[in-house]
C-alpha cells in the first residue's frame, strides 16, 4: 500500500514553455502532498505543500506564480513550472502523506526536467 | 529555523564492514525523525522514530533515537554492494507535516 505515481517520469522542453507535473497517491487519500526539487548531489528542498481543496504553502524564495500547485482531489496534485528557463532543470519529488500517518510521507518516483 | 545534519557527508566502505551514520537534529515542536534511502530515483522509507532509546531493526538495518541529546544514528551490519545509496534523515514537527531533510549521506559499498 501507500503507493505514489508522478507522471512523466521526465521531460525535455525548450525554454519559455510550461510544463505540468502530476503526482497522484494511488491507493490512499493524501490530505496533504508535498513537492521537493533536488539539485544533483544535493539533498530535497521543500518547495511548497499543499492541502486537498486549498492554496498551497510555499517555502520562502519559491516563486507562487512560477511553480503554480493545484490539489483539485484526495488523489491528485500538479505542479506546472510557467515559463521554465534552463535553471529551472531540476528532480522534482512529490510527497504524500496520508490521514492515518500524521508525520509518514510516501514519495512519488520524481520528475527529471531538463529545460533547453 | 529548523536544521537537521547528517554526518558524514560520504563514506565509502568496503562489503562486509558495519557503518554508522549520523543525524543531529533542531526541530521546533520535534515529533519524530524518519530515515529515507535514496539510489536513482526518489527516497524510500526506512524507518520513524519517536521515541527515545527504542532500537527500530530492519534486516542489517537498525536506527535509534536520543530525544535528549537530539541525535539519530542509522547502523548497517555486514554491508552489501546494494547499500551503497544517499541515506537522508529527516525531522518532523508535530504541529504540521513538512520534513526538513539533512544533506544525507552518500554510502559507496566496494566489492
Amino acid at each position: 500500500g501507500a503507493v505514489v505515481s508522478q507522471h512523466p517520469s521526465w521531460v525535455i522542453c525548450k525554454s519559455g514553455t510550461s510544463v505540468k507535473i502530476e503526482c497522484r497517491s494511488l491507493d490512499f487519500q493524501a490530505t496533504t502532498m508535498f513537492w521537493y526539487r533536488q539539485f544533483p548531489k544535493q539533498s530535497l528542498m521543500l518547495m511548497a505543500t499543499s492541502n486537498e481543496g486549498s492554496k498551497a504553502t510555499y517555502e520562502q524564495g519559491v516563486e507562487k506564480d512560477k511553480f503554480l500547485i493545484n490539489h483539485a482531489s484526495l488523489t491528485l496534485s500538479t505542479l506546472t513550472v510557467t515559463s521554465a528557463h534552463p535553471e529551472d532543470s531540476s528532480f522534482y519529488i512529490c510527497s504524500a502523506s496520508n490521514r492515518g500517518g500524521y508525520n509518514e510521507q510516501f514519495f512519488g518516483p520524481g520528475t527529471r526536467l531538463t529545460v533547453l | 529555523e529548523d536544521k537537521v545534519v547528517q554526518s558524514p557527508l560520504s563514506l565509502v566502505v568496503h562489503e562486509g564492514d558495519t557503518v554508522t551514520l549520523n543525524c543531529s537534529y533542531e526541530v521546533t515542536n520535534f515529533r519524530s525523525l524518519l530515515w529515507y534511502k535514496q539510489e536513482k530515483k526518489a527516497p524510500t522509507f526506512l524507518f520513524m522514530l519517536t521515541s527515545s532509546g527504542i532500537e527500530k531493526k530492519s534486516g542489517r538495518l537498525s536506527s535509534i533515537l536520543d530525544k535528549k541529546e537530539l541525535f539519530s544514528i542509522l547502523n548497517i551490519t555486514a554491508t552489501q554492494t546494494g547499500d551503497s545509496a544517499v541515506y537522508l534523515c529527516a525531522g518532523a514537527p508535530g504541529s504540521a507535516r513538512q520534513l526538513t531533510f539533512g544533506s544525507g549521506t552518500q554510502l559507496t559499498v566496494l566489492p
